[in-house]
């Protein structure tokens, strides 16, 4: 069975200071796929990114980047130069693919990030 | 733009209503999803289907029922609703993804349901 662990359930920073949001991931499968989407206050889940598992080359977005390592079964998300419009809960999640006949998602549960000006 | 669209964003229902939530995708996805999400406990599938007409359990079925007539809408269905159903609802649709070219899933804004 697949799990997705974010271990930090809220989070607080001043503005313009750095972040990282952790996620950690169990998972069978030698083919899986790895993503973070955002869910601002009005509460639509934003997708930030998608990973392979077969890719593990870090990913780098203007204020974000994406840490992604096998070894430790980790995806972590980093936002230099945080801002209050980053104010969101971050949700981590896993997929096994389609190759293994599988579309389901499987959530961690959650990170709240707040921004403080 | 992908655009799922919920019917509403705030329901109250009386226990043992025959509950509907609609969702409608315009991008001509196959996949279709219901979450729920608790505080606590995160997102978990309800229901979700690949194509008109199928259908398959999530996580946490029990208590509900989906239907999927069309291609482009997905409803869930509360048979007689009860009060630990009221918790925020997520639709979701996604193509059809094969190898590296797994497709994302994109969330409506989602139905806020209060059971009474």
């Amino acid at each position: 069975a697949q799990k997705v662990t974010q271990a930090q359930t809220e989070i607080s920073v001043v503005e313009k200071e750095d972040v990282t949001l952790d996620c950690v991931y169990e998972t069978r499968d030698t083919t899986y796929y790895l993503f973070w989407y955002k869910q601002p206050p009005s509460g639509e889940l934003v997708f930030l990114i998608r990973r392979n598992s077969f890719d593990e080359q870090n990913e780098i977005s203007g204020r974000y980047s994406w840490n992604f390592q096998k070894s430790t079964s980790s995806f972590n998300f980093t936002i230099t130069a945080s801002q209050v419009v980053d104010s969101a809960v971050y949700f981590c999640a896993l997929s096994e693919g389609p190759g293994a006949g599988s579309y389901q998602l499987t959530f961690g549960k959650g990170t709240k990030l707040s921004v403080i000006p | 733009d992908v655009k799922v669209t919920q019917s509403s964003r705030y329901l109250v229902k009386r226990t043992g209503e025959k509950v509907f939530l609609e969702c409608v995708q315009d991008m001509d996805h196959e996949n279709m999803f219901w979450y729920r999400q608790d505080p606590g406990l995160g997102l978990r599938l309800i229901y979700f289907s690949y194509d008109v007409k199928m259908k398959e359990k999530g996580d946490i079925p029990e208590g509900y029922s989906v239907s999927r007539e069309k291609k482009e809408r997905f409803s869930l269905i509360l048979e007689s609703a009860s009060t630990n159903q009221t918790s925020m609802y997520l639709c979701a649709s996604s193509s059809f993804s094969t190898g590296s070219t797994y497709q994302p899933q994109h969330f409506g804004d989602g139905t806020r349901l209060s059971i009474l």
